[in-house]
């Protein structure tokens, strides 16, 4: 199984719902990310989880919480968004974060388009 | 910091032209590590090469080419003979090594959005 999976494919939400977005892998990779990317712009980086723990979070507000419940998946609750929040999330994996290249090859998921009301 | 620099916003070519996407990155790390994705309307981004700081070799995989030039911090993708399949935005990308020891995320630069028509 080389891919890595992403539920929902479209969400949409108000802005007072709570809802999660699911991310799963399984190819052993231990490191897993987050990106957001709005309409024509590139992804951004939002989360790294390593070894299931949180590497980096690039100052992304509370709102969005992430969560690495094992090796295989990734989850990203969100609560109280805004409208300004409606883009595309994409999750990804690489085999772990290290030195070496072959390790920070980043896997994608198809990404979950997300819309705030 | 990183930078990634995409100067082609739009290429438009005929089916069959070659066509060189450029890529222009900055970095203060000796270790780091450059990559090239397909992102195709359907919006999934697709893995198609990667370069650690150290290798420079060109490299070729069928129609598709990289020049890895660190005196020009470039990393240039050529598409030999395009098709309209290759339409899409490209985006090359740059990751660094974490402080942690491991690596950093991907930063991406803005896109070239390349398209061929028949």
């Amino acid at each position: 199984d080389t891919e890595v999976t992403q539920t929902p494919k479209h969400l949409v939400m108000g802005m007072t719902n709570k809802k999660s977005l699911k991310c799963e892998q399984h190819m052993g990779h231990r490191a897993m990310y987050w990106y957001k990317q709005k309409a024509k712009k590139p992804p951004e980086l939002m989360f790294v989880y390593s070894y299931e723990k949180l590497s980096i979070n690039e100052s992304v507000p509370s709102r969005f919480s992430p969560e690495c419940p094992n090796s295989s998946l990734l989850n990203l609750h969100l609560h109280a968004l805004q409208p300004e929040d409606s883009a595309l999330y994409l999750c990804a994996s690489s085999p772990r974060q290290g030195r070496r290249a072959e390790y920070n090859e980043q896997f994608f998921g198809p990404g979950t388009r997300l819309t705030v009301l | 910091a990183q930078k990634v620099t995409q100067a082609q916003t739009e290429i438009s070519v005929v089916e069959k032209e070659d066509v060189t996407l450029d890529c222009v990155y900055e970095t203060r790390d000796t270790t780091y590590y450059l990559f090239w994705y397909k992102q195709p309307p359907s919006g999934e981004l697709v893995f198609l090469i990667r370069r650690n700081s150290f290798d420079e070799q060109n490299e070729i995989s069928g129609r598709y080419s990289w020049n890895f030039q660190k005196s020009t911090s470039s990393f240039n993708f050529t598409i030999t003979a395009s098709q309209v399949v290759d339409s899409a935005v490209y985006f090359c990308a740059l990751s660094e090594v974490y402080s942690g020891g491991g690596a950093d995320g991907l930063t991406f630069g803005k896109g070239t959005h390349l398209i061929i028509q028949p």
